[in-house]
């Protein structure tokens, strides 16, 4: 069954380092997403991407935060300067719809980040 | 902002008994999503809802989406120790928009 991959599945960096987090949607898929979970928290959005450009995104993806599809099949969310209070679990989610056409997302098996 | 509670945050139950976690938007979805997320896992999608009204159900789980399409309930019968997680339910507004919004989202342990 197709799934959506995701590495690492944990990084520890520095406070003030960049951090690239990856994500390999679906291949067929169209949109892609990345949501964010703090420990025993809730799934929040971060930003949604379609046809190469920006969706929407929350007031958390502020401009320290940066996504990108360089080629065909990779995804990627960069954080430029990380803080402390970025560390959470990232999920990469993708969809061959938007969900509001009855597209369920497919979540991968996200990346913890640890900001020390 | 939009926002989903749902409660319970948690709920311990011996196998066996029923579950119910209840979603409530402030604002009117245009459909709701539900997930669930064993610990230590990533959200899996179970089921949409798109009507007003509508109840689905898929085996022991019972899903309903209400009249004014603001709130919703997962009901599941007679819970199995591979019920374990974390039960989300995700709204979409109305309009232009694609952002789901993930609810509180309720803990539930089944004790055997």
């Amino acid at each position: 069954e197709p799934e959506v991959t995701q590495t690492p599945s944990h990084q520890v960096t520095q406070m003030g380092q960049e951090v690239i987090l990856r994500c390999v949607p679906i291949s067929n898929h169209l949109y892609f997403y990345w949501y964010r979970q703090i420990l025993g928290q809730k799934v929040e959005f971060l930003v949604s991407f379609y046809n190469n450009e920006i969706s929407e995104k929350s007031e958390i993806f502020d401009d320290q935060f940066s996504v990108e599809r360089p080629d065909g099949s990779n995804f990627t969310l960069k954080i430029r300067s990380t803080k402390l209070e970025d560390s959470a679990m990232y999920f990469c989610a993708s969809t061959v719809r938007q969900p509001f056409n009855t597209g369920e997302l497919f979540f991968g098996e996200g990346s913890r980040l640890t900001v020390l | 902002g939009q926002q989903v509670m749902q409660i319970p945050q948690y709920q311990h139950v011996q196998e066996g008994e029923d579950f119910t976690t209840y979603c409530n938007s402030s604002t009117t979805l245009s459909n709701i999503q539900w997930y669930k997320q064993r610990p230590g896992g990533h959200p899996v999608f179970l089921i949409q809802l798109v009507k007003s009204g509508e109840v689905k159900k898929q085996k022991r789980l019972t899903f309903q989406f209400g009249e004014a399409k603001k709130n919703s309930s997962l009901h599941i019968t007679a819970t199995q120790t591979t019920d374990v997680g974390t039960y989300f339910c995700a709204g979409l507004r109305g309009g232009a928009t694609n952002k789901l919004i993930f609810g509180t989202g309720t803990l539930l342990a089944v004790q055997p």
